[in-house]
């Protein structure tokens, strides 16, 4: 167990539809990442937050947006959603810049 | 822009011999960071080993050891006495270092699946 936690575990939602994913980094981090992990494209960084404030950008759709609460869990928003948006969703923490990054278990999204 | 490449998309070996999985990578920076990754069927991302660039020693976590050749830019890593829990698929990853620079996002290779067989 990594210490992050991310809900829910499976979402199965319909084209055009918005989802919400949590996560809560491990006890300290404060550094968030998501990351989105498909059969085409691979493990992709999508976006990090590092205590509250956006830091970096990655391959992150303009559908896509994400934020990082004072208490430090984060939400990744997904909206009209596509076909092409079924992939796993990971979460990362960190404590800063210079640690390891460690992994939830996933959001598993299906767009059907 | 950094790229990691993992040549083998399979790879088996026996329970109890040893495997080395390959990473090569492309960087312009003197300083950053190096993972390999396991992803069981589970799906969960687990961290198994780390290498920092100007650390020239070369990693061990038990039964997992890397072979770092910088000028080389190749990141390989030996699982010796190969466990039936060890079958996964193992990514390569890479990290600018934080301080040189602004972005401390890991960028993957596509991942070998390792077989363990009896």
């Amino acid at each position: 167990d990594s210490g992050v936690t991310q809900t829910p575990k499976h979402l199965i939602t319909a084209t055009g539809q918005r989802v919400t994913l949590r996560c809560s980094p491990r006890s300290g981090d404060l550094s968030v990442y998501w990351y989105q992990q498909s059969l085409d494209q691979g493990l992709q960084f999508l976006i990090q937050y590092y205590n509250g404030e956006e830091r970096a950008k990655g391959n992150i759709l303009e559908r896509f947006s994400a934020q990082q609460f004072p208490d430090l869990h984060s939400e990744l928003n997904l909206s009209s959603l596509e076909l092409g948006d079924s992939a796993l969703y990971f979460c990362a923490s960190s404590a800063d810049f210079s640690d390891t990054q460690y992994f939830g278990p996933g959001t598993r999204l299906t767009v059907l | 822009a950094q790229t990691v490449t993992q040549s083998q998309p399979e790879m088996s070996v026996q329970e109890a011999e040893t495997v080395t999985l390959s990473c090569t990578y492309d960087t312009s920076e003197s300083d950053y960071y190096l993972f390999w990754y396991k992803q069981p069927p589970s799906r969960q991302m687990i961290l198994v080993i780390r290498q920092e660039a100007y650390k020239q020693q070369n990693a061990t976590e038990n039964r997992f050891s890397v072979n770092f050749q910088k000028a080389a830019k190749s990141f390989s890593l030996k699982i010796s006495d190969s466990q039936l829990g060890d079958a996964a698929m193992y990514f390569c990853a890479y990290r600018t270092h934080p301080i040189t620079g602004t972005a401390s996002k890991l960028t993957f290779g596509t991942g070998t699946r390792l077989q363990v067989t009896l």
